[in-house]
């Protein structure tokens, strides 16, 4: 079955550092979605990307799709105490369901 | 955006007994709702996808006659955990799509956190 790895599992940081997650999925997806969970919270969507290559911005979050459509990344610029939570990444494989990635746990420290 | 509550938030029931969830669509009519599972520390893992007017789907390992999953409405579906026993306590979140199509975002509900003593 389809599967989705993220690394890092955890990652402290200071405060205005910069921090990435990766995402690879074992199957080419037909999008991958990105959720934020803050700590005792539910995920909330981030964004979609759909294209092949694709690079979306919000304001300092930048999400990429991979050429192949197999692999995503999030990049969060000069961190904030506001961002502390786990991302995950989630595919969708053509089946209506997503797929999850195992998250990566974000701690800033101020 | 659009509206997934569910409930209750927190539940703790004794082993053997049978516990509800309601997840519901408050502002759109969901087709499926999907239910998760999340242990302390780690990923949302599929237990089924719900569809209103049919069985549920259920993903592999996961008991069918042990969660109960009925989605009686286009805004309503609930899970049942049946004879709970304390290896069922987690954290059950359910989602639902706006739209019909096979693409789009999720909107999940608060989660429900089960204790079974």
């Amino acid at each position: 079955g389809q599967q989705v790895m993220q690394i890092p599992q955890y990652q402290h940081v200071q405060e205005g550092e910069d921090f990435t997650t990766y995402c690879n999925s074992s199957t080419t997806l037909s999008n991958i979605q990105w959720y934020k969970q803050r700590p005792g919270g539910h995920p909330v969507f981030l964004i979609q990307l759909v294209k092949s290559g694709e690079v979306k911005k919000q304001k300092r979050l930048t999400f990429q799709f991979g050429e192949a459509k197999k692999n995503s990344s999030l990049h969060i610029t000069a961190t904030q105490t506001t961002d502390v939570g786990t991302y995950f990444c989630a595919g969708q494989g053509g089946r209506r369901a997503l797929t999850f990635g195992s998250g990566t746990r974000l701690q800033v420290q101020p | 955006g659009a509206v997934v509550s569910q409930h209750p938030s927190r539940v703790i029931c004794k082993s053997g007994t049978s516990v509800k969830i309601e997840c519901r669509s408050l502002d759109f009519q969901a087709t499926t709702m999907f239910w998760y599972r999340q242990f302390p520390k780690q990923s949302l893992m599929l237990m089924a996808t719900s569809n209103e007017g049919s069985k549920a789907t259920y993903e592999q390992g996961v008991e069918k006659d042990k969660f109960l999953i009925n989605h009686a409405s286009l805004t309503l579906s609930t899970l049942t955990v049946t004879s709970a026993h304390p290896e069922d306590s987690s954290f059950y979140i359910c989602s639902a799509a706006r739209t019909a199509i096979n693409t789009g975002e999720l909107f999940f509900g608060e989660g429900s956190r089960l204790t079974v003593l």
